[in-house]
């Protein structure tokens, strides 16, 4: 099982708002930067946001991520159809020498 | 453009072994730190190792459900990363991407391969 929790869906109409959580803890969230991945159905991961609220190029500023002690939250604005998706978090882990990510989230476009 | 594309996946019983591929273009692929990742049906990613680039060195880093089965090296003359799988179990059963790491992240994923361990 994950050490990250994400609640498991999301859910908001058209051109609102949605805020994902990621928890975690000192060995992880708590000392090591967050990343976060978009998963369209059927498709490899996509690179959303990194070093916990960077954006690589050609993300819109629709994304955003910050992280507050053993926790990490990725915003979506402005929530598009093409938004439906799952969210991953990740990080390393210090106390495992390994990788982690977060348990997923689906954002659902009401 | 970078470029990883997946390549090795099968039907395979278990108990035997199977070698992924992921041929990488685009980028210093030598300097590169790589890892694989895995997505069972239906399920979450799970990180199954890294490794380093030969310059920095360190050793090979595993996720204790592979430790002692899976084993990640590269060929830096021919651009490719590999996962020797050993002792395949019914739970290893996934879709296996490679991905780049940058910084504490994967910025680009391979296509996926699929690997499907049954009897």
């Amino acid at each position: 099982q994950s050490v990250l929790t994400q609640p498991p869906s999301v859910s908001a109409a058209p051109g609102q708002k949605v805020i994902i959580s990621c928890s975690g803890s000192s060995s992880n969230i708590g000392n090591n930067f967050v990343s976060w991945y978009q998963q369209l159905p059927g498709t490899a991961p996509k690179f959303l946001i990194y070093e916990s609220n960077k954006r690589p190029s050609g993300i819109p500023d629709r994304f955003s991520g910050s992280k507050s002690g053993t926790s990490a939250t990725l915003g979506i604005t402005g929530l598009q159809t093409g938004d439906e998706a799952d969210y991953y978090c990740e990080t390393w882990d210090s106390s495992l020498s390994a990788f982690v990510f977060g348990t997923g989230t689906r954002v659902t476009v009401l | 453009e970078v470029q990883l594309v997946d390549s090795g996946g099968d039907l395979v019983q278990p108990g035997g072994s199977l070698r992924l591929s992921c041929t990488a273009a685009g980028f210093d692929f030598s300097n590169a730190f790589m890892s694989w990742v895995r997505q069972a049906p239906g399920k979450g990613l799970e990180w199954v190792g890294r490794i380093k680039s030969k310059t920095d060195g360190g050793p090979t880093e595993y996720a204790a459900p592979v430790k002692g089965r899976f084993s990640i090296s590269r060929d830096d003359s021919k651009n490719i990363l590999f996962l020797q799988m050993n002792s395949l179990k019914i739970e290893d059963a996934a879709v296996y991407y490679c991905a780049r790491q940058l910084f504490s992240g994967h910025d680009y994923w391979g296509q996926g391969t699929l690997v499907s361990v049954s009897s």
